[in-house]
């Protein structure tokens, strides 16, 4: 079947702007996660979705950062106000159930650049 | 504080050589612990998990408690084994988010 889509796979655009980044996970799953991964660094936690609600959002850095899951399956991750240390690959990764043995598969990711 | 550490950035080796990626853990408990690999141009995909206990690609990995370490290991490279290598630690309570590694590139040379 298919996997975790992400979209747009690479996003360009300009300090201060908005941008949103969207994931499709495999149909089934209720557990969704995004990932933000940055130059020479391992892939670090944003938030966690369990169905429709963000169950755990600890790993967004500051309050430009927000995410939505409104009918438990596809999610958008919104960045507001732009900087250029946002630049980064973001990952999405869903589980059939949030399980800590539960394997996530991982989308291609959205290279965001913040020029 | 949870913790997982890769020495090791890059690792080259002949083909044919034996392999070893180092992963240590800092966790209180007992957490579950799975190797993730990344081929040139693609996703994060799963390699093994430490449950599983199986052999995926001649890749093994034991999980050693008293040390923290959860190395992956091969005994003869091949050049397709040529990727990046993430170790990631998962909790066994509260949210499931993956703690990762900075990641291991493993080149195999003809």
């Amino acid at each position: 079947g298919a996997g975790v889509s992400q979209t747009p796979s690479n996003k360009v655009t300009e300090k201060g702007k908005y941008v949103e980044l969207r994931c499709d996970p495999i149909s089934g799953h209720t557990a969704l996660y995004w990932y933000r991964q940055s130059l020479g660094q391992g892939p670090e936690f944003l938030i966690y979705f369990q169905g429709t609600g963000a169950a755990d959002d600890s790993g967004l850095p500051n309050d430009r950062f927000f995410a939505v899951r409104p009918e438990g399956s596809v999610s958008t991750l919104k960045i507001q106000r732009t900087e250029r240390g946002d630049s980064a690959v973001y990952l999405c990764a869903s589980s059939f159930d949030p399980d800590s043995t539960d394997t996530q598969y991982f989308g291609p990711g959205t290279r965001l650049t913040v020029l | 504080a949870q913790r997982v550490t890769q020495p090791e950035k890059l690792l080259s080796v002949f083909k044919g050589a034996p392999v070893e990626l180092k992963c240590n853990y800092s966790y209180s408990g007992s957490p579950e612990l799975f190797w993730y690999v990344q081929y040139s141009r693609q996703r994060l995909q799963l390699l093994l998990r430490h449950i599983s206990r199986e052999s995926i690609k001649g890749f093994t990995a034991d999980l050693n408690k008293g040390e923290t370490s959860f190395h992956l290991k091969k005994p003869f490279a091949q050049e397709e084994d040529s990727a990046m290598y993430y170790c990631a630690l998962s909790p066994t309570s509260g949210t499931y988010k993956y703690i990762f590694g900075t990641g291991t590139r493993l080149k195999v040379l003809a």
